[in-house]
């Protein structure tokens, strides 16, 4: 059972451009949602993360926005490089117990 | 500061064998969870040990178990190996769980199975 459903599996980016991944929970009992980025060959890395407190943050050029009423959250990768191009998981946790997404597979193309 | 270390970083088994993977968290770190990651399923959270106990537990068959060590050290059985067990199996260590927020709590680069 799904309970963080991912979209797009993939995203093709031009460089400069605006990659936008989205994901929609059911579990109202999550209270904590990162984002995580895995190049070939490595575990994922944490990139963002936020709780349903606040609408949106910002770290550099990835933001994260948020709606907790529509029960969805994406990520906003602003200016893509080609260095961007990698898996991204979203992610959502209640307590100790994470559940992750399926993935999307970004490439930036130069 | 060392990261987690997952050892083997390769294995291939054959049907019907068992193994076993080694996880070595960040030092101080007392939580580990284990992971399983297919390009169909993405990554399923298969345990969580705190403190040498299994805290939490995933939707795995009872083939698949671990057990931690008292230096926070973690290892993961999967006997009676399936072809489907093929994955690369991903450790996360951090001070006390995902509970206590996403900036700790860091991943090891895997261990990729092959069963044929």
């Amino acid at each position: 059972q799904q309970q963080v459903k991912q979209s797009p599996q993939s995203l093709i980016v031009q460089k400069g451009g605006i990659s936008i991944i989205n994901c929609a929970y059911e579990n109202t009992a999550f209270d904590y949602f990162p984002w995580y980025q895995q190049f070939p060959g490595k575990g994922p890395a944490l990139l963002i993360a936020i709780r349903p407190d606040v609408s949106e943050k910002k770290e550099g050029r990835f933001t994260i926005s948020f709606n907790k009423s529509a029960k969805q959250f994406s990520l906003h990768i602003m200016d893509s490089q080609p260095g961007d191009s990698a898996t991204y998981f979203c992610a959502a946790s209640q307590g100790n117990d994470m559940r992750f997404g399926a993935g999307t597979r970004l490439t930036v193309k130069p | 500061k060392a990261g987690v270390t997952q050892t083997p970083r390769y294995l291939i088994k054959t049907r019907g064998q068992q193994v076993t993977l080694s996880c070595s968290p960040i030092s101080g770190h007392r939580s580990v969870s284990w992971y399983q990651q297919t390009p169909g399923q993405g990554l399923q959270f298969l345990f969580e040990y705190f403190s040498e106990t299994q805290r939490n537990k995933g939707n795995f068959p009872g083939r698949f178990s671990g057990r931690q060590f008292s230096n926070s050290r973690s290892e993961m059985n999967v006997s009676t190996l399936e072809l489907g067990d093929s994955a690369l199996y991903l450790c996360a260590s951090s001070l006390a769980g995902i509970s206590s927020g996403a900036y700790g709590y860091t991943f090891g680069s895997g261990t990729r199975l092959t069963v044929v």
